[in-house]
């Protein structure tokens, strides 16, 4: 079973500047989450899809990141313009059906973000 | 919201057991997980708990949960180096959707 795929690895930008992240999740998921892991730090979700339906988004910071799953698969993660504050690992996830017993979420491998 | 607490680092030497507390804050805290994280790749399960059970044992793992205190401790037994790696307690509410992650513990075990 493939797993969930992230790209780019890696990205530098200065800030300022804008950036997109992409996720595709295992097939036949349903649920995708997006994390941010500040280094030292346990992730933080940004925003839960159910589908192609938000299901959580509140800690999004709204002024500056936006996400969409279109046709309820793959996902882009944007942030425009960045800051500083904002260099961290962005880990996308998928799962089966929301999280709970006994539904594993697979984490992807994330891409760490420097912001300049 | 919830507030999960672990120690940033723990150093064992290899063949001795390990164990990684975890401490949160809201009681209605329903399914408790230990993920563990490997330099350079996301999060993998490693187990969980149901919050009306105490104990799981699972191979070298054994999970504690303690409800009155709030504190979820993952023991590793017979470690070794492979065991390094940075391991996170997460818990999920009754009623959320996502995993609340603490600080994460460092594990270093030593040949």
């Amino acid at each position: 079973e493939a797993g969930v795929a992230q790209s780019p690895r890696y990205k530098i930008i200065e800030k300022r500047q804008s950036v997109a992240f992409w996720c595709n999740p295992i097939s036949g998921h349903a649920t995708l989450y997006w994390y941010q892991q500040i280094l030292g730090q346990g992730p933080k979700l940004l925003i839960q899809f159910q589908n192609n339906g938000v299901v959580d988004d509140s800690q999004l910071p709204k002024d500056r990141f936006s996400a969409e799953r279109l046709k309820g698969v793959d996902s882009t993660l944007k942030i425009q313009p960045a800051k500083l504050e904002d260099s961290a690992v962005y880990l996308c996830a998928s799962s089966l059906v929301a999280q709970g017993w006994n539904t594993e979420a697979f984490f992807g491998q994330g891409t760490r973000l420097t912001v300049v | 919201g919830e507030d999960v607490e672990q120690s940033l680092f723990l150093s064992v030497r290899e063949g001795d057991s390990s164990v990684i507390n975890c401490t949160y804050t809201d009681s209605s805290s329903t399914y408790l997980y230990w993920y563990k994280q490997e330099p350079g790749a996301g999060l993998q399960l490693l187990t969980y708990i149901f919050s009306n059970m105490d104990m799981k044992q699972d191979q070298r793992l054994t999970v504690l949960l303690n409800k009155k205190d709030k504190h979820l401790s993952l023991r590793i037994a017979d470690t070794q180096t492979g065991d390094s790696a940075i391991y996170f307690c997460a818990v999920i509410q009754t009623g959320a959707n996502n995993l609340f992650f603490g600080t994460g513990t460092r594990l270093t075990v030593i040949p």
